[in-house]
């Protein structure tokens, strides 16, 4: 069964670096996602992306992130100058439509130190 | 802005057993979603619905979107089943995507 895959498994950045988090969503996917999760918190959205342009974005996102498809096959999560409070599992999601779930990769947890 | 409350918060089963997990919401919404989160913390979707029943296997997901009420049942419980097990709603004009999550149930079904 396709899958989404995220890469790395876990980073850890010093603070004030710039870090990438990669999906590679399931290929005929439309619709893209980032989540987050502090650790012992609920997951919370981040964005959505459709069509090369940003659907939503929660109060979370802010100037300090991006996301881009530099291609046809990943979906990137840029966290520009990282914090200590961004240190969460970051998940990315797809779906080929609105009317069907979301299909979760494994997660990137990210700590800042 | 909706809420999700899930209850209950933890709970512990005996291989056999069957479980109920609720979830409800505050606000109306187009479709909430059941999930389950492993130990390793990698989410799976269980569930999209709308309204009525939707099986699977050994789990069955309903919604009352009347009373703003959703359960999850897992019949003949097994340990296996053990995870985090996560409702989350979309809202009516917003991104599909733009989920709000409830804190989670933690299972554990002992053998």
């Amino acid at each position: 069964e396709p899958e989404v895959t995220q890469t790395p498994s876990h980073q850890v950045t010093q603070m004030g670096q710039e870090v990438i988090l990669r999906c590679v969503p399931i290929s005929n996917h439309l619709y893209f996602y980032w989540y987050r999760q502090i650790l012992g918190q609920k997951v919370e959205f981040l964005v959505s992306f459709y069509n090369n342009e940003i659907s939503e974005k929660s109060e979370i996102f802010d100037d300090q992130f991006s996301v881009e498809r530099p291609d046809g096959s990943n979906f990137t999560l840029k966290i520009r100058s990282t914090k200590l409070e961004d240190s969460a599992m970051y998940f990315c999601a797809s779906r080929d439509s609105e009317d069907q779930p979301q299909h979760f990769g494994d997660g990137t947890r990210l700590s800042i130190l | 802005k909706n809420e999700v409350e899930q209850s209950p918060q933890n709970l512990t089963a005996q291989e056999g057993e069957f479980i109920t997990i609720n979830c409800s919401y505050s606000v109306g919404i187009s479709a909430l979603h059941w999930l389950q989160q492993h130990p390793g913390g990698g989410i799976v979707s269980l569930f999209m619905l709308s309204s009525g029943k939707k099986k699977h296997g050994r789990l069955i997901a309903t919604i009352n979107i009347q009373e703003k009420h959703s359960s999850l049942h897992i019949t003949a419980s097994h340990p296996r089943d053990s995870a985090v097990y996560i409702c989350a709603v979309g809202n009516y004009g917003g991104s599909q995507g733009n989920l709000i999550f409830g804190k989670g149930t933690k299972l554990s079904v002992k053998p």
